[in-house]
Formats: structure tokens, sequence, C-alpha cells
């Protein structure tokens, strides 16, 4: 089992509608990060966040840190928000030690079409 | 502009000609890293820095090497590149080395390789 797992896979939407994507981790985290890979391959960071809710624009994110569960909402997408969504955990690289590296989930497709 | 720069972007070479590709950062971060993508498989780890002369493997190292002498450079080596190895890699950094997986990451805009 895959230490993150996303859900879906694949998502398809018309313009317009809320889109979830879902996030589970099995591992203990301080921090949790979603990416964007637009076709063409640039990846950027969306958000890192380790409570509660965090917005900008028309995406919000939030996390339960007790469930292991994150989820990223588009509002009112849009073809330009078609891309890979991509989240990741940090993972404590040493036992007792304070270096981390990050896992990475396998990503969601989203197209929106107009 | 505060960025991470691979080079180059794209490569077509073949079995066993080694290769050098490049990363550099203009932050001043301490971190930076190596991922490859494959499809199906995701962002993998192929080693990391937590500062200058302080490299590390990652998950997926083999056929690979780094070295970082400056802070802001880390170029990533093929010695006798396969082309199991073609792939899409990506270079990040982050301000800090021990809390590298909760800083922002910053991404490089990729390098395409293809080994045939």
């Amino acid at each position: 089992k895959n230490e993150v797992e996303q859900s879906p896979q694949n998502l398809t939407a018309q313009e317009g509608e809320f889109i979830t994507i879902n996030c589970s981790y099995s591992v203990g985290i301080s921090a949790l990060h979603w990416l964007q890979q637009h076709p063409g391959g640039g990846i950027v960071s969306l958000f890192m966040l380790s409570s509660g809710k965090k917005k900008h624009g028309r995406l919000i994110a939030t996390i339960n840190i007790q469930e292991k569960h994150s989820s990223l909402h588009i509002t009112a997408s849009h073809p330009r928000d078609s891309a890979v969504y991509i989240c990741a955990v940090p993972r404590r690289m040493n036992s007792g030690g304070s270096n981390y590296k990050l896992t990475f989930g396998k990503g969601t497709l989203l197209t929106v079409n107009p | 502009e505060a960025q991470v720069t691979q080079n180059p972007r794209y490569l077509i070479t073949v079995t066993g000609k080694k290769l050098t590709v490049t990363c550099s950062q203009n932050m001043n971060h301490e971190y930076m890293s190596w991922y490859r993508q494959d499809p199906g498989l995701g962002l993998r780890q192929i080693y990391y820095s937590m500062n200058v002369e302080v490299t590390d493997k990652g998950d997926v190292p083999e056929g690979y090497k780094v070295s970082r002498k400056e802070k802001r450079n880390f170029p990533l080596i093929l010695e006798s590149p396969s082309p199991n190895q073609t792939s899409l890699y990506f270079c990040a950094s982050s301000p800090h080395g021990t809390l590298a997986g909760v800083n922002e990451q910053y991404f490089g805009p990729g390098t395409r390789l293809t080994v045939t």
C-alpha cells in the first residue's frame, strides 16, 4: 500500500463545476503539500498546510490530521485548471532525527471542458 | 526572479554516453533534490543534498551521481545512461535542509531525457 493515496486518479468536469480531489496518507506528518503540474511539465507548489484550511483564489485546501486526510477543492472550475494535482507528505528520514523527505501521491489528472 | 533552472530541457542520447543535467537556484536554499517522474509511478527521489558537500541517496539512486560543491548548483550525472533512465527529471530546492519536507518546495521546469 502506498503511503500517499490520491483519488480519483482521473477527473473530468464541465466548466463551472465544483471539484474535489482527495489525499489520504498513512504516515504521521506535520504538514502536507499540494502541487500542480500543467501539461508541459512544470510543477508549482499550491499549498503547504498543517491544520485547518487554506484558500488561494478559487482553490481551497483542507486537512484533518487525526483522520490523515486532505482535500483540494476548486470552485467554479475553468479549463485553465486542467492539470495534474499531486499531494505530498514529509516523511522523517531517520528515527528521532529532524530531517524530512517528501513522499508523493501518484497524482490526479483533472480535465475541465468548456 | 527567484527560480530553479535546469539544462537542458530536452535531451536525446544513446546508451552509455555520459551526460550531466545541471540545476541551479538563486534563492540561497540549503536543500536541493533530484526527482524522476514516470507514468504510473509518480515522483521519486533520486538524490538529495542538505547543504554544500552533504549529499545522500533517495529512493532510486542507482545509475546516478550528484555533487554539491556550491550552494546554488546541484548537477545530476548519468555516467552510463541506459534506456530505463528515460524519464522526466525535476530538480527542486527548499530553504532549510532539516525542514525540507515542511518548507515550500521550488521546482525546476523539468528535463525530458530519452536514452535510446
